[in-house]
């Protein structure tokens, strides 16, 4: 079945720091690519998507970029603020019938300033 | 303004309890989910409804029920069945159910399950 990994937290950085956050992803198919963010006691937001081969997805200097060879869509952002502080979720969703999204189990990210 | 609420924030249960959470959306969405939520594992799907009047079982389904008899509301009960439900859960919703729709999936702000 589809499934997402995400490398595990927390990850640590200090204030315009450079971000990467890796995860790959197992599917039947050409899914859709997902990046989630948690602020501390909320639901999540979407950040950005992707939903071909090589699409890059972007927001509020975050990005990521579906890479089919290597089933793959890391997030990465290139300088931090405190304010990023939250956890990090990987979703992919297939792209017929009903969509249902799979989560990895997130990674969690501190930033000091 | 639009938008998902879920309510209680906090929930406390005694044992062998059923309890049910609330989920309103006045985004005139077709499509509803509940998740829950479990530290280092993710959100998994608990049930989904594409429209009203309908609904299917996710992921973990077991210990749960739900009903959909207006499109704006999807109450899920955390049944005494439900080994282990103390938990965050995740209310959701889409305007479209379709996978290959552009549309975002919008969460609500979550309630916190404790049985005690």
């Amino acid at each position: 079945g589809n499934s997402v990994t995400q490398m595990e937290g927390p990850v640590t950085l200090s204030e315009e720091a450079f971000l990467t956050i890796n995860c790959t992803y197992t599917a039947t198919g050409y899914p859709s690519l997902f990046w989630y963010v948690q602020y501390p006691g909320e639901g999540l937001q979407l950040l950005l998507k992707a939903t071909k081969a090589d699409d890059k997805g972007s927001n509020k200097g975050f990005e990521a970029t579906y890479r089919k060879e290597t089933t793959s869509f890391h997030l990465e952002k290139g300088s931090v603020q405190v304010s990023d502080s939250a956890v990090y979720f990987c979703a992919l969703s297939g792209v017929t019938g009903f969509q249902k999204l799979v989560f990895g189990t997130g990674t969690r990210l501190l930033v000091s300033p | 303004d639009g938008g998902i609420t879920q309510s209680p924030k906090y929930l406390f249960r005694k044992e062998g309890q059923n309890v049910t959470l609330s989920c309103e959306q006045n985004l005139n969405h077709d499509a509803m989910y509940w998740y829950r939520q479990d530290p280092g594992q993710g959100l998994r799907l608990i049930y989904y409804s594409q429209i009203v009047n309908d609904f299917q079982k996710g992921d973990i389904a077991e210990g749960y029920s739900v009903s959909r008899e207006k499109k704006e509301s999807f109450p899920l009960t955390v049944t005494s069945a439900q080994k282990n439900p103390t938990a965050f859960y995740l209310c959701a919703s889409r305007s479209s159910g379709r996978a290959d729709s552009t549309d975002t999936q919008y969460f609500g702000p979550g309630t916190r399950l404790t049985v005690l």
